[in-house]
């Protein structure tokens, strides 16, 4: 049974940096085409991915929002962490993780994390 | 970079059939995937690859995709199929996922 959880901060202020962790379980991000992707959902407004991380350690970032992400795992304790740096009101969301996969180089989600609501705000 | 455009409302009645486009630029060479996501929960595939079902989703949910237009059909529409559907691709060119907008099904 595959399952995957964000845990951080309700709360951040703005300027300030934003850690989530997503553990997950029932799958192994040592496993050949296995990924993490961390996503948002401003209020009211469409889903967006942010960076994804794969089994190989090959990283891919939201282009606009590159210099601000860094994506990185923990096979050991089977988790993978998103920083986002230099929080912004506009950057509230609720933040999701997901299992990726590839079919013919088409990837997509197949299990999500219930997501985390994430507010800024000073 | 790569546009997908859905329309903001489709609305149903139940037991008939909702059709939602995912419009983009020759399209028909991307594999295409759709969630569903209702009303304050995480979303779930529906169709990957343009076609395929995950196991669990009933069969009256399936895809196509040709030419510019990628479609999510959903026959005999229930009550419980009102969610905001979007679909989604991997822009190799940019190395992105990029979705569309979303619709939002309303059953009648």
């Amino acid at each position: 049974q595959v399952t995957l959880r964000e845990s951080g901060p309700a709360l951040v202020r703005p300027t300030q940096t934003l850690t989530l962790t997503c553990t997950f379980s029932g799958f192994s991000l040592n496993t050949d085409k296995m990924c993490v992707g961390w996503f948002r959902q401003p209020p009211g407004r469409a889903l967006e991915w942010l960076a994804r991380i794969d089994w190989d350690d090959d990283r891919y970032y939201r282009t606009s929002l590159k210099t601000r992400l860094t994506i990185s795992k923990d096979t050991s304790k089977n988790q993978v962490v998103l920083t986002m740096t230099d929080m912004d009101p506009a950057d509230t969301a609720t933040y999701f993780c997901a299992r990726m996969t590839v079919l013919v180089q088409a990837y997509y989600s197949d299990f999500w994390g219930q997501g985390t609501l994430v507010t800024v705000s000073s | 970079s790569y546009v997908l455009t859905q329309p903001p409302s489709v609305s149903v009645a139940p037991g008939k059939t909702a059709r939602i486009t995912c419009g983009g630029d020759n399209i028909a060479t991307e594999g295409v995937h759709w969630y569903q996501q209702k009303s304050g929960q995480a979303p779930v595939l529906v169709i990957f690859f343009d076609t395929d079902r995950p196991s669990g989703i009933p069969d009256r949910f399936s895809g196509s995709n040709s030419e510019n237009t990628a479609t999510l059909t959903i026959s005999g529409v229930e009550a419980g199929d009102e969610a905001d559907y979007y679909c989604q691709v991997w822009d190799t060119s940019t190395e992105q996922v990029v979705f569309g907008g979303g619709t939002k099904l309303t059953v009648l």
